[in-house]
């Protein structure tokens, strides 16, 4: 298995471009996260999405959208980069019963220029 | 909602020796406390973690304490080895309609010394 696959790995924007960063799951789980970390910080949830077609704020949500219309699948859009989104992206799914642990992906750096 | 604080920031020890991180959380319905280690360029992997209802939990090299009343727990790293060397992160969370929702601390870098 894969498990969580994020893509691009890296990537440089200009001011006011846009972006979507992809992540896909293999594992079939139904909770899957958007998490944001900027340098020597913990992670900040983003987006979170419970099962296809329901997705809910986290912590720091502006400035991004998500949706969700597979299970697999839990892209995050950036509508209008600003250098503040400059931080490393990570995605993360799990079971979603009690206690279960969440599985993350290797992270997009991305940069805002 | 919750917060969760990590001491130290920064953690340097000799190869063999053991390695003490400490978080505390401010939610008392919080139940889940996982551990996860971060590799340069990788996402965090977890490590361990422990429920409320248990107050140690142990695997090999890692263990794990909670203190429920004082809100706070701690991992334990013995005959620390190179390749321990990572960012360690705690989190807390309590499972609700989000899953379990987590709350990180912000991280401790660990340097084993050969």
């Amino acid at each position: 298995n894969a498990g969580v696959t994020q893509t691009p790995k890296f990537r440089i924007l200009k001011i006011g471009q846009s972006m979507t960063l992809q992540c896909t799951q293999d594992m079939n789980h139904n909770y899957m996260y958007w998490y944001r970390q900027d340098p020597g910080m913990g992670l900040k949830l983003i987006y979170y999405s419970v099962g296809a077609g329901i997705t809910d704020k986290g912590e720091v949500p502006n400035g991004y959208n998500v949706s969700r219309s597979t299970t697999e699948d839990f892209p995050l859009r950036l509508e209008l980069a600003a250098p503040s989104q400059t931080s490393v992206y990570f995605c993360a799914s799990s079971q979603g019963q009690l206690n279960q642990p969440q599985h993350f992906g290797d992270g997009t750096r991305l940069s805002i220029l | 909602g919750e917060n969760v604080e990590q001491h130290p920031s920064t953690l340097s020890v000799q190869e063999g020796d053991s390695a003490v991180i400490k978080c505390t959380y401010s939610d008392s319905a919080s139940n889940y406390f996982p551990w996860y280690k971060q590799e340069l360029g990788k996402g965090p992997q977890l490590i361990i973690d422990i429920r409320s209802n248990v107050g140690e939990k142990k695997d090999q090299r890692i263990a794990v304490t909670l203190n429920k009343t004082a809100k706070h727990f701690s991992l334990h790293i013995t005959e620390t080895q190179p390749e321990d060397s990572a960012v360690y992160f705690c989190a807390a969370t309590s499972f609700g309609a989000a899953g379990n929702k987590l709350t990180f601390g912000g991280g401790t870098r660990v340097l084993v010394k050969p």
